[in-house]
C-alpha cells in the first residue's frame, strides 16, 4: 500500500517555464489537497477536490491550476513558473468520514 | 475556527516524556483539538484529536482541560525520532471539513540524547 505518492520530488525550472505535479493516491480518498510550505512557515492550502471531476480555491491558488480527472489523481499546474513559487509542495488526501489526512513526502520545487 | 499558541521550540530528555501545551482560549463547545506533526521536511503525519474528553491511542495521549482552554499531547517515552514540529489545530468541523486543517507555524520539538 503506497499511500499518498508525489512525481517528481525535485525539480528546477526556469522562470517562465511550466510543469505539472503529479499526486496519487491509492487508498479510494474522495478528498485531496495540494498544500505549499515555504521556510519557518506552515503549510498554506492552494487547492483542493471533494471528488473526481472537482475543484476548489484555497488560501493561495494564484498562479496555479489543478485537474481531477481520476478519483485517484489530483495535478498541480504552473503555467508560467516564478521565483516566488520557489517551495515544498505537499499533497494529502483523506476519506469520509475518516478525519485523518495522509500526506505525501513533498516536492521541493525551486525557480530561477 | 480558534485560534492556538503554542512555544516555538522545546526540548526534551531522551527517554523522559514529552509535553507540549497549547493555548486555545476562544475554542467553542464544537470545535475539536487535532495534532500532527512533521519530520524533518517530510509530510504531516497525523498523531490524535479529541473533543471534550482525554484520548490515547498508539503514538500519545492528548489531555484537554476541563474549560477546553487549552491542552496538552504527552509522548509518554520519547526517542530521538520524535524530534519534529508539532502542530495543535482547532476546527469546528471533523476533519478540517472540506477544504481541511490550517496548520500554524508549530513547535519545534528537540530530543536530546
Amino acid at each position: 500500500n503506497a499511500g499518498v505518492t508525489q512525481t517528481p520530488k525535485f525539480r528546477v525550472l526556469k522562470t517562465g517555464q511550466s510543469m505539472t505535479l503529479l499526486c496519487a493516491q491509492d487508498m479510494n480518498h474522495e478528498y485531496m489537497y495540494w498544500y505549499r510550505q515555504d521556510p519557518g512557515m506552515g503549510l498554506r492550502l492552494i487547492h483542493y477536490s471533494v471528488g473526481e471531476g472537482t475543484t476548489a480555491k484555497g488560501e493561495v491558488p494564484d498562479g496555479y491550476n489543478v485537474s481531477r480527472l481520476k478519483k485517484q489523481n489530483f495535478l498541480l499546474g504552473l503555467e508560467s513558473a516564478a521565483p516566488s513559487q520557489t517551495s515544498v509542495y505537499f499533497c494529502a488526501s483523506r476519506d469520509i468520514p475518516n478525519t485523518e489526512a495522509f500526506f505525501g513526502q513533498g516536492t521541493r520545487l525551486t525557480v530561477v | 475556527d480558534a485560534k492556538t499558541t503554542q512555544p516555538t521550540s522545546m526540548d526534551c530528555a531522551e527517554g523522559r516524556a514529552a509535553n507540549l501545551p497549547c493555548n486555545h482560549s476562544t475554542i467553542s463547545g464544537n470545535e475539536y483539538v487535532y495534532w500532527y506533526r512533521q519530520i524533518h521536511s517530510q509530510g504531516p503525519q497525523y498523531i490524535i484529536h479529541g473533543l471534550k474528553n482525554n484520548e490515547t491511542n498508539e503514538m500519545a495521549s492528548l489531555i484537554i482541560t476541563e474549560d477546553r482552554k487549552s491542552s496538552t499531547l504527552i509522548l509518554p517515552h520519547a526517542t530521538l525520532r520524535d524530534t519534529a514540529v508539532y502542530y495543535c489545530i482547532v476546527t469546528r468541523r471533523p476533519g478540517g471539513g472540506a477544504d481541511g486543517l490550517t496548520f500554524g507555524k508549530g513547535t519545534h520539538l528537540i530530543i536530546q540524547p
